[in-house]
């Protein structure tokens, strides 16, 4: 059974302050994705990375994937009370399956 | 353009009974999965449909069925309701049904469905 594996679990921090979520897993992915998801409502999509050691920037938000394609981090630069949701990896599973699995979630709160 | 719907958007239901959960996908997407995300935890994978056929299974009792229309809209069926199945149920939908950079999954807000 492949696991996707967040840390931390919650993390309530204050803005303006740096933090890295990670996602880990055994298992080999074809692609990540990492979603934020608000309370009543479904995850969005925020990256999508796919080749080894690849590092994508969206405004603040850093994400990087492991050389092995197994784990991937968040990292979000001078937070704010707008980046409070919980955050989901997501890995591709390898051409074969059709399916994606889901990290535990990183719960996040900013406070102004 | 919309984006993925779901229909209803909350349901009651009591324990024993049957009930069937609603997703139209992007226009121009022809894949559709379903995921059950239960209080606190990430969504778990409970089936994918592409061009009509199921194409992927997850680890849910056959009380769980699904279906894919003509249209690539989709239903989710969930028999003999128990406590347990109260969760929010989103679906998702990608152009095709592979786990790849081209084929990125967009999901609806879900239904959040309640077992008394």
């Amino acid at each position: 059974t492949q696991l996707l594996e967040q840390s931390p679990q919650f993390l309530s921090i204050q803005e303006g302050e740096n933090l890295t979520v990670y996602c880990n897993s055994s298992s080999v992915f074809s692609s990540l994705q990492w979603y934020r998801q608000e309370p009543g409502e479904g995850p969005v999509l925020l990256v999508t990375v796919v080749t080894g050691g690849e590092v994508k920037k969206l405004k603040r938000l850093t994400f990087q994937f492991g050389d092995a394609r197994k784990d991937s981090s968040l990292h979000i630069t001078a937070a704010q009370p707008g980046d409070t949701g919980l955050y989901l990896c997501a890995g591709g599973h390898p051409s074969g399956t059709y399916k994606y699995i889901f990290g535990t979630g990183t719960r996040l709160k900013v406070l102004a | 353009d919309a984006g993925v719907t779901q229909s209803p958007t909350h349901l009651i239901k009591t324990r024993g009974q049957q009930v069937t959960l609603r997703c139209s996908p992007i226009s121009g997407h022809k894949s559709v999965s379903w995921y059950q995300q239960v209080l606190g935890q990430g969504p778990q994978f409970i089936f994918q449909y592409y061009e009509k056929e199921e194409r992927g299974r997850g680890n849910f009792p056959d009380r769980f069925s699904a279906r894919q229309f003509p249209n690539y809209s989709s239903e989710l069926n969930v028999n003999a309701l128990l406590l347990g199945d109260s969760a929010l149920y989103l679906c998702a939908s990608s152009r095709t049904p592979g786990g790849d950079n081209l084929n990125e999954q967009f999901f609806g807000p879900g239904t959040r469905l309640t077992v008394l």
